[in-house]
């Protein structure tokens, strides 16, 4: 079983539209929890952490469920360039470092 | 947030040779560094945690004589694919911070290996 997986989509939306995307997790003693945004042949960039109580950024709100161990993803009021892979991050062993262990991202398409 | 940067952005080789990617954190010092592994249409896989001044930690089924990592500074850690292989083509990804649960990592542009 994968450590982090998500739904590869691709979720194709018009603009304007709400869209979530969930994460599960596998390991419980996972800590710390991200979304990250990566664009075509680009590197990786944070979007939001994910806190136990929830948070929100602007049209983006992030949830976390360690009982059910997932985590989730809103955003809301689409725009085209919200269109990117989004990657569900969380760390790999808090014991030995804080490196990420990615699902493999949704893909979302935001169209006119 | 803090800069890494990562040299060279692309690289095409012929197979048989090495080739060095340098990781560098611009405006920090990075006493831990990670490299990650992007094959295409794949999630990053972490490769590897580099220490300054100490050897770097390998992931389970990364060879650690073919992909060897030296971080001599706390502003440089460098990636060496030796005998590259068409099978190593990926795109490798260096990131810094991470230093607590909730740190940041900050993530270099990448550089997309090609073994031809």
């Amino acid at each position: 079983r994968k450590e982090v997986e998500q739904d590869p989509g691709p979720f194709n939306v018009p603009e304007g539209a709400t869209v979530a995307f969930n994460c599960t997790y596998s390991n419980s003693a996972s800590q710390s929890f991200f979304w990250y945004r990566q664009d075509c042949r680009k590197e990786p960039k944070l979007l939001m952490s994910v806190y136990s109580s929830g948070n929100e950024d602007g049209r983006f709100t992030a949830q976390l469920n360690r009982a059910s161990q997932y985590i989730s993803l809103l955003i809301r009021d689409s725009k085209l360039s919200d269109s990117a892979t989004y990657l569900c991050a969380v760390n790999i062993d808090p014991n030995s470092g804080y490196a990420l262990n990615f699902g493999k991202g949704t893909s979302l398409l935001v169209t006119p | 947030g803090a800069v890494v940067s990562q040299h060279p952005s692309w690289v095409i080789c012929k197979s048989g040779t090495s080739v060095k990617i340098e990781c560098r954190s611009l405006d920090f010092q990075a006493t831990t560094m990670f490299w990650y592994r992007q094959f295409p249409k794949q999630s990053l896989m972490l490769m590897a945690t580099s220490n300054e001044g100490s050897k770097a930690t390998y992931e389970q089924g990364v060879e650690k004589d073919k992909f060897l990592i030296n971080h001599a500074s706390l502003t440089l850690s460098t990636l060496t694919v030796t005998s590259a292989h068409p099978e190593d083509s990926s795109f490798y990804i260096c990131s810094s911070g991470g230093l607590s649960s909730y740190n940041e990592q900050f993530f270099g542009p990448g550089t997309r290996l090609t073994v031809l």
